[in-house]
């Protein structure tokens, strides 16, 4: 199965700046199937970025997903604080789907 | 209308068996695939099997492909998950979500077992 890795491990930013969440493969990930998700703390994941790039609906376009083969990175611009949480990424272009361990995200 | 609703927290003992329930609303039934995610505390998410409903077809994680068996009932449009031989380990959030990639969780059901 492929293992997705996750850094860093946690993200301690100020409102306003820039966060840069890197997610490795250990082999290719077929059909650009990466997603990005984020997670709070009592609630369910929440799908943020799919197909590696395409915004998942009502998701605002400080969020966005980059990256082919083996490297990905989701970047937050101008970090707003309802952004705080842990994102995950997922690979579903083989099976069985992996996640990543996640990365924290506190605000400042 | 929510589009996938689970049934309640579980406390189990350790080599017994539990079934979550997921009942999924409008078209999500018939047009998307279902999966079960765990999620245990402090830890990433974790797929554990899917099922296509309509075809009634299913698949599961080699980790799990012993223990878990994933059903669908047409009649009232809900998806089921079974997992047999509970051990402590099993503790966790169970989400059943819809889609390749995720695009819909139910509210999640906490399975506890304990002794």
């Amino acid at each position: 199965e492929i293992v997705l890795t996750q850094s860093p491990g946690t993200l301690s930013l100020s409102p306003g700046e820039r966060a840069t969440l890197s997610c490795r493969a250990s082999q290719s990930v077929g059909s650009s199937s990466l997603a990005w998700y984020q997670q709070k703390p009592g609630q369910a994941p929440r799908l943020l970025i799919y197909a590696v790039s395409s915004r998942a609906t009502g998701i605002p376009d400080r969020f966005s997903g980059s990256g082919a083969g083996a490297d990905f990175t989701l970047t937050i611009t101008r970090l707003d604080p309802e952004d705080f949480g842990v994102y995950y990424c997922h690979q579903y272009g083989s099976s069985p789907g992996t996640f990543g361990q996640g990365t924290k995200v506190e605000i400042k | 209308q929510v589009p996938l609703l689970q049934s309640g927290p579980e406390v189990k003992k350790p080599g017994s068996s539990v079934k979550v329930s997921c009942k999924a609303s409008g078209d999500t039934f018939s047009r998307y695939i279902i999966n079960w995610v765990r999620q245990a505390p402090g830890q990433g998410p974790e797929w554990m099997g899917k099922i296509t409903p309509i075809l009634d077809v299913s698949n599961y994680a080699p980790k799990f492909q012993d223990r878990v068996r994933i059903t669908a009932d047409k009649s009232t449009s809900t998806v089921y998950m079974e997992l047999s031989s509970l051990r402590s380990e099993d503790t966790a959030f169970y989400y059943c979500t819809r889609g390749h990639y995720y695009d819909s969780w139910g509210q999640g059901t906490l399975v506890t077992v304990s002794s």
